[in-house]
């Protein structure tokens, strides 16, 4: 079973529309988690992290974390086509702070 | 450095021959990360390797690649007797090595290798 996973896509939304993003982890001793964007030929960036259950919000950008559920999202409202990317989730779990990255999903957004 | 620095951007080598890729993490950073990725494919997590403990090499795909990190810094990634699926882009992350709930990995711009 793979740390974590995501649905590789493509998702395909029209421009102003909300992307949602999903990833599953398998490990409840997860205990921080991230979205990175990676644009096409470039190296993966961070967009946002998240440690608490619940929303958080930055900018167009929301975060949802439900540790129960062992899930994480990212909604990307008014999507534009710059937003085309491939979206990593990585949670990390340990005392050294290990991080372990899915396979990305790959957005489209359609002008 | 400002960042993480990876050597060569681009390598293009012949069938057989071996290569070594170098990875300069983030000073201070004790997690260094090496990932593979084909084109249009994620993220493959090849090794991992804190401080001075013992590497996580549980994602090296051969005996052809091994992985050193000398003084707590820069890693060099060895691939022997290159073959054609070796061509891929092997990205090299640091983060801090300390339980900290927002700390990051940083990537490096990766070094895209061409086996002919």
């Amino acid at each position: 079973q793979k740390e974590v996973e995501q649905n590789s896509g493509p998702l395909s939304v029209p421009e102003g529309a909300i992307a949602s993003l999903n990833c599953t982890y398998s490990d409840r001793g997860s205990q921080s988690f991230f979205w990175y964007r990676q644009y096409s030929g470039k190296s993966p960036e961070l967009i946002m992290f998240i440690y608490s259950n619940g929303d958080k919000e930055d900018g167009r950008f929301t975060a949802q974390l439900n540790k129960a559920s062992q899930y994480v999202s990212l909604l990307i409202r008014d999507s534009q086509p710059s937003d085309s990317a491939t979206y990593l989730c990585a949670v990390n779990k340990d005392n050294f702070n290990k991080f372990y990255f899915g396979s990305g999903t790959k957005l489209n957004v359609k002008p | 450095g400002a960042g993480v620095s990876q050597s060569p951007s681009n390598k293009v080598t012949e069938k057989g021959k071996d290569v070594e890729l170098r990875c300069d993490p983030i000073s201070g950073h004790t997690a260094l990360y090496w990932y593979r990725q084909s084109l249009g494919q994620g993220l493959e997590f090849l090794i991992y390797f804190q401080g001075n403990s013992a590497p996580d090499k549980s994602g090296l795909p051969s005996d052809r690649f091994s992985a050193e990190r000398t003084g707590g810094s820069v890693s060099t990634l060895t691939i022997q007797r290159t073959q054609q699926e070796d061509s891929a882009v092997y990205l090299c992350a640091s983060s801090r090595g300390q339980q900290l709930m927002n700390t990051e990995a940083f990537f490096g711009q990766g070094t895209r290798l061409t086996v002919v």
